[in-house]
């Protein structure tokens, strides 16, 4: 079957720098998303990873391990304005996206 | 601003009541896809076009119908409202399958009494 898993909440200081991880199952792979979703809003592409390693823009960098099934989104210098969902998501074989819960980050000053 | 809208904002709906919530998008997408999503789940698809002319079920279509008359508009219909269908609704689209990125509509808030 598939799955996807990731943190239900987390919390971090405004400055600091947080990690946000997902870890999936998946009969065929074609890719990991995160996308950003403030609460009331629409979600919106953060990034695309497909091979293995490092993705970086800006304060924002995605890893993936398609080994480990793995991957992680890393926010930097966190802003107020960080706060809001992260969706992680792999599109399967077929092409269609599957979907984790989502992790509110919550920022405090 | 080229994007997708989405309407109603919001609606509250009694049960057995047929409604049909409206998605256009401006970008000249081939792909779109309509999501519920539930809190404490992921988002869940429901029925997406790949192109004008053609419709494919999701993950769950049970009790939703959809057509794709053409390229910019996607509606999605509740033949007869249940309360387990009180979800937010996002209408998305992409310039293809598999394509990368998806644009979101804002969300149709749907409560069914």
């Amino acid at each position: 079957g598939q799955n996807i898993d990731q943190p239900t909440e987390m919390t971090a200081t405004e400055g600091a720098i947080v990690q946000i991880n997902c870890t999936y199952q998946t009969s065929g792979f074609n890719g990991l998303f995160w996308y950003q979703q403030h609460a009331g809003e629409a979600p919106t592409f953060l990034s695309y990873n497909v091979l293995d390693g490092l993705e970086e823009k800006g304060r924002f960098s995605s890893f993936l391990s398609r080994s480990k099934g793995y991957s992680y989104l890393l926010l930097k210098e966190l802003q107020m304005k960080d706060s809001a969902s992260y969706l992680c998501a792999h599109m399967d074989s077929n092409y269609q996206l599957i979907w984790g819960a989502g992790t509110k980050l919550i920022i405090k000053p | 601003i080229a994007g997708i809208t989405q309407a109603p904002t919001s609606q509250i709906l009694a049960a057995g009541r047929r409604m049909t919530l409206r998605c256009t998008q401006d970008m000249r997408h081939n792909a779109m896809y309509w999501y519920r999503q539930d809190l404490g789940l992921g988002l869940r698809l429901i029925h997406y076009s790949n192109t004008a002319g053609t419709t494919g079920k999701g993950e769950v279509p049970d009790g939703y119908s959809v057509s794709r008359a053409n390229t910019d508009d996607f509606p999605l219909t509740l033949a007869s409202a249940v309360p387990s269908q009180t979800s937010v609704y996002f209408c998305a689209s992409s310039d293809g399958p598999g394509a990368n990125v998806l644009t979101f509509g804002a969300g149709s808030r749907l409560t069914v009494l």
